[in-house]
This record gives C-alpha cells, structure tokens and sequence, in this order.
C-alpha cells in the first residue's frame, strides 16, 4: 500500500504564479484534509473534506482552493501565491466519525 | 482552536518513562483522544488513541482521567529516537468535524 502521497516534494514559485499540489491516497478514505506547518509551528487546518463532492474551509482556508471530485484525490490550488503561504504542506487521510489519520511526507513550498 | 492544550516542551532522561499531559476539558462524550508524534519535518505518526479506558500498545500507554478531562501518554523507556514534537487531539462523534491540532509538546531526551 502507498498510503498517502504527495506531489511535488519541493517547490519555488515566484509571486503570483498557480500552483497545485496533488494529494492522493489509496486507503478508501472519506475523510481527506490539508494542513500547513510553518517553521516551529504545529499544523493549522486548511481546507478538509468528508467525501467526494464535499468540501469545507479549516482554519486557514484564504488562498487556497480545494475540489474533491473522486474519493482518492484531494489537489489543494493556490491561486496567487504569497510569500506568506512559504511553508511545508501536509495531506491526511482517515476513516470517517473517528479513526486515525494518515499523512503524506509533505510538500515544502518556497514563494519568492 | 484547538480543544487540548499541551506544555511546549518537556525533557526526560534516556531510559526513563517520558510522561505527557494533555488537557481537554470539554471534550464530548463521544470524542476519543488521539495522540501522534512529528519527528523533525516528516508527517505526524499515529501512536496510540482512547476513549475512556487506559490504552497500552507497541509503542506506548494512554491514561485517561476518570472525568475524561485529561490525558497523559506514558513512553515508558524513552530513548533518543522518542525526541520529536508530540501533538494530543480529540476526534469523533461528528462526521464532518475539523480535525484541529494545537502546537504540541516537544519532548528532549536527555543521553
């Protein structure tokens, strides 16, 4: 099993530009979440999603856009990028109600 | 907001239990505790969660208070490779519930 993965590892982008990054897992996971984690800091919730179709906004939802179209994928699009949104990127699976969460490596993502 | 709250930081010796308290006074009765831990920048790990018994696995043991209010997560032979950023979050009850972490605890192992 491959879990949950991640795509780009590393990324620059320079001020304005788009970008998604892919998120997918192969658990049969309902329940899929963004988080970003900013040096030395815990992981603050963006956007998160209880199905296909469903999407809700977290806690750091400006930015960012996310869509849930089949179970396994959950892309996060930032739309503009801001050297604000320089930070390391964390996508999370789980079973729906409770149930441990499983997260990818990561994406680090540098807005020049 | 997180629902739990944590110290920032805690030192244990190596091969000492490390002991880590959490609270969550308002946590709901339908709501389990869960802890992960974050070695340097990689992705949380599960370690271990509960409901309202005592939980022990591979990897360590949760102690729930009676009232539910708090939580403490017994590594009980810490070593160097425990040292990491340890997180407690509560989940459950609500199928579209946020899952809100806090800023965790970052336990050293002292050599």
């Amino acid at each position: 099993n491959a879990g949950v993965t991640q795509t780009p590892k590393f990324q620059v982008l320079k001020t304005g530009q788009s970008m998604t990054l892919q998120c997918a897992q192969d658990m049969n996971h309902e329940y899929m979440s963004w988080y970003r984690q900013d040096p030395g800091m815990g992981l603050r919730l963006i956007h998160y999603s209880v199905g296909a179709g469903i999407t809700d906004q977290g806690e750091v939802p400006n930015g960012y856009n996310v869509s849930r179209s089949t179970t396994e994928d959950f892309p996060l699009r930032l739309l503009s990028a801001a050297p604000s949104q320089t930070s390391v990127y964390f996508c999370a699976s789980s079973t729906p109600y409770a149930g441990e969460l499983f997260f990818g490596e990561g994406s680090r993502l540098t807005v020049l | 907001d997180a629902k739990t709250t944590q110290p920032p930081s805690m030192d244990c010796a190596e091969g000492r239990a490390a002991n880590l308290p959490c609270n969550h006074s308002t946590i709901s009765g339908n709501e389990y505790v869960y802890w992960y831990r974050q070695i340097h920048s990689q992705g949380p790990q599960y370690i271990i969660h509960g409901l309202k018994n005592n939980e022990t696995n591979e990897m360590a043991s949760l102690i729930i208070t009676e009232d539910r209010k708090s939580s403490t997560l017994i590594l009980p032979h810490a070593t160097l490779r425990d040292t990491a950023v340890y997180y407690c979050i509560v989940r459950g009850g609500n199928r579209d519930d946020k899952i809100i972490f806090g800023k965790g605890t970052r336990l050293h192992i002292l050599p």
